[in-house]
């Protein structure tokens, strides 16, 4: 499976825009890139999924580069409750199972 | 959206007593379910994949026969931890596939197991 690195944590201020990086440079052509956010005690939940185009939704935005080896997770104005570890997954259109890294610690501060 | 159910969210209980978790998808078909692990401070780990009306394909290092699962119809997955035992003790979390295999997975809540 084709391997995602992000930092290992973050730090942003309330009412801030956040942009979590994440580097996938042995993506394969058919792989998805998923996003997803797991709060404390918590099961993971689903953020924003993308190919090749940016997406939005109500969550975040997603930045694609054009080689598509990176990407880029957008928060637009981080609350407290964004405070969760965010995990980049590549997703194959064959594979279902995801592999979990260690993913971004986030930390949103008052 | 899509919703998936996990009970029990919290399980206590003895040194060789059996566990059984279920994982429901609320508003949607399932044909696949997954289980993962979760250790504290480490990443989820999967176990195993569940699909329906068939036998779940385990990942490597996972006993079969200490963690049953059961995927009897399109919206219920049930694992079972078997003569359970304090090296057991962690967080279980369930998901859901809805559609294709890129689609998202909708996770359950998590069942904390701690056995004494």
């Amino acid at each position: 499976d084709a391997k995602t690195t992000q930092p290992n944590s973050m730090e942003s201020n309330e009412e801030e825009p956040v942009h979590l990086p994440c580097n996938h440079s042995t993506i394969s052509g058919t792989d998805y890139i998923h996003w997803y956010r797991q709060l404390p005690s918590q099961g993971p939940e689903y953020v924003i999924h993308g190919l090749t185009s940016n997406v939005n939704n109500r969550m975040a935005s997603l930045a694609i580069a054009e080689d598509r080896k990176s990407s880029t997770l957008i928060l637009h104005r981080a609350t407290l409750r964004d405070a969760a570890v965010y995990y980049c997954i590549l997703v194959s259109n064959s594979g279902y199972a995801l592999n979990f890294g260690k993913g971004t610690s986030l930390l949103v501060t008052p | 959206g899509a919703v998936v159910s996990q009970h029990p969210s919290w399980v206590i209980c003895k040194s060789g007593t059996s566990v059984k978790i279920e994982c429901r998808s609320l508003d949607f078909q399932a044909t696949t379910m997954f289980w993962y692990r979760q250790f504290p401070k480490q990443s989820l780990m999967l176990m195993a994949t569940s699909n329906e009306g068939s036998k779940a394909t385990y990942e490597q290092g996972v006993e079969k026969d200490k963690f049953l699962i059961n995927h009897a119809s399109l919206t219920l997955s049930t694992l079972t931890v078997t003569s359970a035992h304090p090296e057991d003790s962690s967080f279980y979390i369930c998901s859901a596939l809805r559609g294709g295999g890129n689609q998202p997975q909708h996770f359950g809540d998590g069942t904390r197991l701690s056995i004494l």
